[in-house]
């Protein structure tokens, strides 16, 4: 089965800063990968889809990449503020199962 | 547009209790996902349905759990008995077409 990693501890960052969040996997390349928010309290919100033939992908001050070759994924938030603090998931989907597979997710707390 | 609905928010009920969590889903789509999260194993998915049929339920963990979905707008998870190793945050998701889920904001269950 998938096995995600993501990093359990927390990223702590000044505001204004980069914020770079990294999603490793293992087992068979996902078709898409997604990348999602969780506030406390509140359900993941989905930020960013990007398919395995795309390099990258960016909506505003996010960007995320996808090495197929490294199985890996990074998401930067530029220009980070303190609302941008929160739990970010990456979630990976087999072709055609329309079922992804969440990582833990990592926190992440942007200073003022 | 109101987004996926889950009721009730918090339940705090005594273990053997029956349990029974509720789900509204976006309209107009056919997928709908039931998810547990907890510390220790994060987002965990239980059961899905398409067009409200039952396509996957390797992830509900026993016998006690089940889910039902009797119509496009509707779907219930139940726990009879639960135990306290139940307790966890149980998240309702919707989607169309392969599209990425919207997440309600989840019910939180405790099991004394």
């Amino acid at each position: 089965s998938q096995k995600i990693e993501q990093n359990s501890e927390a990223l702590n960052i000044q505001e204004g800063k980069t914020a770079t969040l990294t999603c490793n996997y293992t087992n068979y390349s996902p078709a898409y990968l997604q990348w999602y928010r969780q506030d406390p309290g509140r359900g993941p919100v989905f930020l960013l889809l990007i398919r395995e033939n795309e390099k990258e992908k960016r909506k505003e001050r996010l960007k995320v990449t996808f090495d197929t070759t490294l199985k890996q994924s990074l998401f930067h938030i530029t220009a980070s503020q303190p609302a941008d603090s929160a739990t970010y998931l990456c979630a990976l989907e087999k072709g055609g199962s329309y079922i992804p597979t969440f990582g833990r997710g990592t926190s992440l707390i942007v200073h003022p | 547009d109101a987004g996926v609905i889950q009721s009730p928010r918090h339940e705090v009920t005594e273990m053997g209790q029956e349990v029974t969590l509720r789900c509204k889903p976006i309209s107009g789509h056919n997928s709908l996902f039931w998810y547990r999260q907890t510390m220790m194993r994060g987002l965990e998915l239980l059961i899905y349905f398409n067009n409200n049929v039952p396509i996957d339920d390797s992830g509900m963990p026993e016998d006690r759990f089940s889910a039902k979905m009797p119509n496009a707008s509707f779907s219930t998870l139940k726990i009879q008995p639960s135990e306290p190793r139940d307790s966890a945050v149980y998240f309702c998701a919707s989607s169309s077409g392969g599209q990425p889920q919207h997440f309600g904001d989840g019910t939180r269950l405790s099991i004394l």
